[in-house]
């Protein structure tokens, strides 16, 4: 079966832009959860999504929101980038809530913003 | 703080040998999962025990846990070069999100 998508793969903006990411589950999976991960600070949680309600949100300012579709797809904002948004953005799905059962994830998409 | 913290933070070993790699947390935890990451790619979820578990085994992996101690350990027997990678625990405290360590570099030399 198809894996988690996410696209772009790749991103680059420029400070005070913003920008939407993509993510499709696998089929089935009704939890999308986002991470955002740095050198610095590693996998920071943004949050998860459920059947279209926002479960759990990370301590991120609020230029970082997210929605879910209907059919699990997901997606996040960011709005007015900032040099330190620059980082690997990653999708997990998984069954349950909170990857309890394992998270499958995508590939990442690489955000720069310059 | 992280809840997972895994140690060593980097470790180099020859093809063939054995790679052990431990993760400690701080609260009661439902599951523990271990992840691999390639560089610059996304995660590959490797195999999950239960707190009511001690030890699993999947292909060449081995994972204990030991809850009165809050570890775990990751056991990669006889090592290939497409094991270098970062391994990563995270762990399950039940209403809260799943929540990565620091990752283990780990490099297999040929």
């Amino acid at each position: 079966k198809a894996g988690v998508t996410q696209t772009p793969r790749y991103l680059i903006k420029t400070r005070g832009q913003q920008v939407t990411l993509s993510c499709s589950p696998i089929s089935g999976h009704r939890s999308v959860s986002w991470y955002q991960q740095t050198p610095g600070q590693g996998l920071q949680f943004l949050f998860e999504y459920f059947s279209e309600t926002q479960r759990n949100k990370g301590n991120f300012p609020g230029r970082f929101s997210g929605r879910q579709f209907s059919n699990s797809r997901s997606e996040m904002n960011v709005s007015t980038l900032e040099l330190g948004d620059s980082a690997l953005y990653l999708c997990a799905s998984s069954f349950g809530l909170r990857g309890g059962d394992g998270y499958t994830f995508g590939s990442g998409t690489r955000l720069t913003v310059v | 703080s992280q809840q997972g913290e895994e140690d060593p933070q980097a470790l180099s070993i020859q093809e063939g040998e054995n790679a052990t790699m431990n993760c400690s947390y701080k609260t009661s935890i439902n599951n523990l999962q271990w992840y691999r990451q390639n560089s610059g790619r996304g995660l590959v979820h490797l195999i999950l025990i239960r707190s009511n578990e001690r030890e699993k085994h999947s292909g060449r992996l081995r994972v204990t846990l030991d809850t009165s101690k809050k570890s775990s350990s990751l056991l990669i027997t006889a090592s290939r070069a497409a094991d270098t990678a970062s391994y990563f625990c995270a762990t399950d405290v039940g209403n809260e999100k799943l929540t990565f360590g620091t990752g283990t570099r780990l490099t297999i030399i040929p």
